[in-house]
C-alpha cells in the first residue's frame, strides 16, 4: 500500500532562512503529489502539484518553489523564510482511482 | 463565501451520543473525502464518496450531489473519536485531482 514520508516534524527557523522539505513515497509509481499549507485558524490550502518529474504547477504566488527530482520525491524549498510562512505543511499523493494519501505533516514555525 | 462549507465548527458530545457532521459544496465534484486530523496534525482518509453510503465500523458518509451536501456520522461516540473532521472535493474535470478543504469541525468527546 502507499506511503508517504514526510520530515521534519517540526521546525524553528528565523526569517530570513532556507527551507527545506522532503516528502517520498512508497507503494507506487507516477503518482500525482501535492504540496499544502494549513495557516492558522484556516484551511488547507494547495501550493504546489506534480504530475511526474520535472513537472510542477503553482496554484497560488508565494516565497516558496517546489521540485521533482524523483518520481517519488517531492521538495518544498525556500531561500528565504517570511514570517507569513509560518503553518503547517501537508505533502499528499492522489492515486488514478482518487483516493488520498497524506503525510505526518511539518509544522513551521518561523521567528 | 467558500466553495466548502462544514457545520458546525465546533462540536462538544457526551461518550455514546450520536454525532452528525455536514458538508456542503457549491462545485461539481468528482468525489468527496472525509479525513481525520489528530492533533499531532497527521490526516487520515476515512471515506471517499461519490455517490450514495459507505460504513466502516461506527462511521457512516452519506453524500447526495443534487444537493451537494454529505454528511459523516459517528455513532456510540468515543473519546478516541476526538479530532478535526475535514470534508474535502475533488472538482469534476480537473486534470491534477487537487483538493478543496472545508474549514474542519473540531470534535471533543467527553467520557
Amino acid at each position: 500500500s502507499q506511503t508517504i514520508h514526510q520530515w521534519p516534524a517540526t521546525l524553528v527557523q528565523p526569517v530570513g532562512s532556507p527551507l527545506s522539505l522532503e516528502c517520498t513515497v512508497e507503494g507506487t509509481s507516477n503518482p500525482n503529489l501535492y504540496w499544502y499549507r494549513q495557516a492558522a485558524g484556516r484551511g488547507l490550502q494547495l501550493l504546489f502539484y506534480s504530475v511526474g518529474i520535472g513537472q510542477i504547477s503553482s496554484e497560488v504566488p508565494q516565497n516558496l518553489s517546489a521540485s521533482r527530482p524523483q518520481d517519488r520525491q517531492f521538495i518544498l524549498s525556500s531561500k528565504k523564510l517570511l514570517l507569513s510562512d509560518s503553518g503547517f505543511y501537508l505533502c499528499s499523493l492522489h492515486t488514478r482511482g482518487g483516493e488520498a494519501f497524506f503525510g505526518q505533516g511539518t509544522r513551521l514555525t518561523v521567528v | 463565501k467558500n466553495e466548502v462549507e462544514q457545520s458546525p465548527q465546533n462540536l462538544t458530545a457526551q461518550e455514546g451520543e450520536f454525532i452528525t457532521i455536514n458538508c456542503s459544496y457549491s462545485v461539481g465534484i468528482s468525489a468527496l473525502h472525509w479525513l481525520q486530523q489528530h492533533p499531532g496534525g497527521g490526516i487520515v482518509s476515512l471515506f471517499m464518496l461519490s455517490s450514495g453510503k459507505k460504513k466502516h465500523g461506527r462511521l457512516i458518509a452519506t453524500i447526495n450531489i443534487q444537493e451537494k451536501h454529505s454528511s459523516l456520522h459517528i455513532t456510540a461516540s468515543h473519546p478516541r473519536d476526538s479530532a478535526v473532521y475535514i470534508c474535502a472535493v475533488r472538482a469534476g474535470g480537473t486534470s491534477y485531482g487537487k483538493l478543496t478543504f472545508g474549514q474542519g469541525t473540531i470534535l471533543t468527546v467527553h467520557p
